[in-house]
């Protein structure tokens, strides 16, 4: 079963705007990953956030996590046509098996 | 970076026929592989753990004798669709997590994905 939620489940914008993300989770968790997966193909893994960090950021890439509230934003700055994907967050338990539960994804959509 | 290599991308087939799947890790030794289904538009649901040396572990409703996992190597994992019905068309994604202590702790890598096509 899916370990959470994200919202929305599409957005569409325009280059060089931001774009946030955001996901909710039910259990507590080691970690939370962001994985990006363009139509078709594999997924590519973006940022990895633990339980005991709130920030992290790669690049244009800035990621929180609120472990009170169980949940995670995925803010892309300066958004480009390359980044139109899917995005999906995913958590591995503390407790339980290694592999990765997913959320159920945001379809991004820049327009150049 | 670390690459996952998932053979063949594209399978078309006929009811009945078995479909084999590899994942294979090129530039380091997996432990632990995972197998993914993804319908259209939704996520990825985990179907089953496969581990080097030893028998898979199976999500609740996957059955095993339908979806058969080998993981014979540090390498190479294979999914084996067997008699496969137009049901079981989907995409399947495997990833692979390497050794080490902090096994939790570390980003997954994933092939890129068998679009199985059952006519």
């Amino acid at each position: 079963s899916q370990q959470g939620e994200e919202d929305p489940q599409a957005l569409s914008i325009q280059e060089g705007e931001n774009a946030t993300m955001n996901c909710s989770y039910k259990t507590s968790i080691n970690n939370l990953q962001w994985y990006r997966q363009n139509s078709g193909r594999g997924l590519v893994h973006l940022i990895l956030i633990r339980s005991n960090e709130r920030e992290k950021h790669s690049g244009r890439l800035r990621v929180t996590l609120d472990t009170s509230k169980k949940s995670s934003s995925l803010l892309i700055t300066a958004s480009r046509a390359a980044d139109t994907a899917s995005y999906f967050c995913a958590t591995v338990l503390i407790v339980g098996r290694r592999a990765l539960t997913f959320g159920s994804g945001t379809r991004l959509q820049v327009q150049p | 970076g670390a690459v996952v290599s998932q053979h063949p991308s594209r399978v078309i087939c006929k009811s009945g026929t078995s479909v084999k799947i590899e994942c294979r890790s090129l530039d380091f030794q997996a432990t632990t592989m995972f197998w993914y289904r993804q319908f259209p538009k939704q996520s990825l649901m985990l179907m089953a753990t496969s581990n080097e040396g030893s028998k898979a572990t199976y999500e609740q409703g996957v059955e095993k004798d339908k979806f058969l996992i080998n993981h014979a190597s540090l390498t190479l994992s294979t999914l084996t669709v067997t008699s496969a019905h137009p049901e079981d068309s989907s995409f399947y994604i495997c990833s692979a997590s390497g050794q080490g202590r902090s096994l939790s702790n570390q980003p997954q890598h994933f092939g890129d994905g068998t679009r199985l096509s059952i006519l």
